[in-house]
């Protein structure tokens, strides 16, 4: 069973940094490409980066790029999440997603709040 | 970065109703999109891939066509299950981009 289980949210400051995790399991993870989506609560679903089996191919949403890097560990099955210079409109429920046929498979979310 | 207008952003329908939303991109993208349904408090779900590609699983009564810049997801007969919200994506070029949404209500 494919499982993605996302760690790391809280609540932040503005300004300042947070590091997401998602544990991926139940598939090869080192063949798949890895996707963060995230989304504001009540509101839509935003496309926030995506990184290939080897990260040769990353992208990022415009609203992200120069704040956020994305990584992964293949060895570790993990995903991550780098997100600096974190700003109140960065506020949201993160999820992790694999793209197989579309984005197949999805965590529950991690919530980061940025707040004062 | 490619604009995805979705449309309507919501609808009334009724049980056994024959519903349509759309989205329009502002360019060509092919066929790179996907459609998908989310309920509150869960994770979306991939209903449509490619544009009009079934995913394993998801009742016929779903399809999708289009290609370039005009996209449909048709629900041919709803069901008390299929009031969610539903999104498209391309994933034609990066950055990749959502549509607002429809959300459809009875």
């Amino acid at each position: 069973e494919v499982q993605l289980v996302e760690s790391g949210g809280g609540l932040v400051q503005p300004g300042r940094s947070l590091r997401l995790s998602c544990a991926a399991s139940g598939f090869n993870f080192g063949d798949s490409a890895m996707h963060w989506v995230r989304q504001v609560l009540g509101k839509g679903l935003e496309w926030v980066s995506c990184i290939n089996w080897n990260s040769a191919s990353i992208g990022y949403a415009d609203s992200v790029k120069g704040r956020f890097t994305i990584s992964r560990d293949n060895a570790k099955n993990s995903l991550y999440l780098q997100m600096n210079s974190l700003r109140t409109e960065d506020t949201a429920l993160y999820f992790c997603t694999k793209w197989l046929a579309g984005l197949e498979y999805w965590g529950q979310g991690t919530l980061v709040t940025v707040s004062s | 970065a490619i604009q995805m207008t979705q449309s309507p952003s919501s609808l009334s329908a009724s049980v056994g109703d024959r519903v349509t939303i759309t989205c329009r991109a502002s360019q060509g993208i092919r066929n790179d999109l996907s459609w998908y349904q989310q309920k509150p408090g869960k994770a979306p779900k991939v209903l449509i891939y490619a544009a009009s590609s079934l995913q394993s699983g998801v009742p016929a009564r779903f399809s999708g066509s289009g290609s370039g810049t005009d996209f449909t997801l048709t629900i041919s007969s709803l069901q008390p299950e299929d009031f969610a919200t539903y999104y498209c994506l391309q994933d034609y070029s990066y950055p990749w981009t959502f549509g607002q949404g429809t959300k459809v209500e009875i």
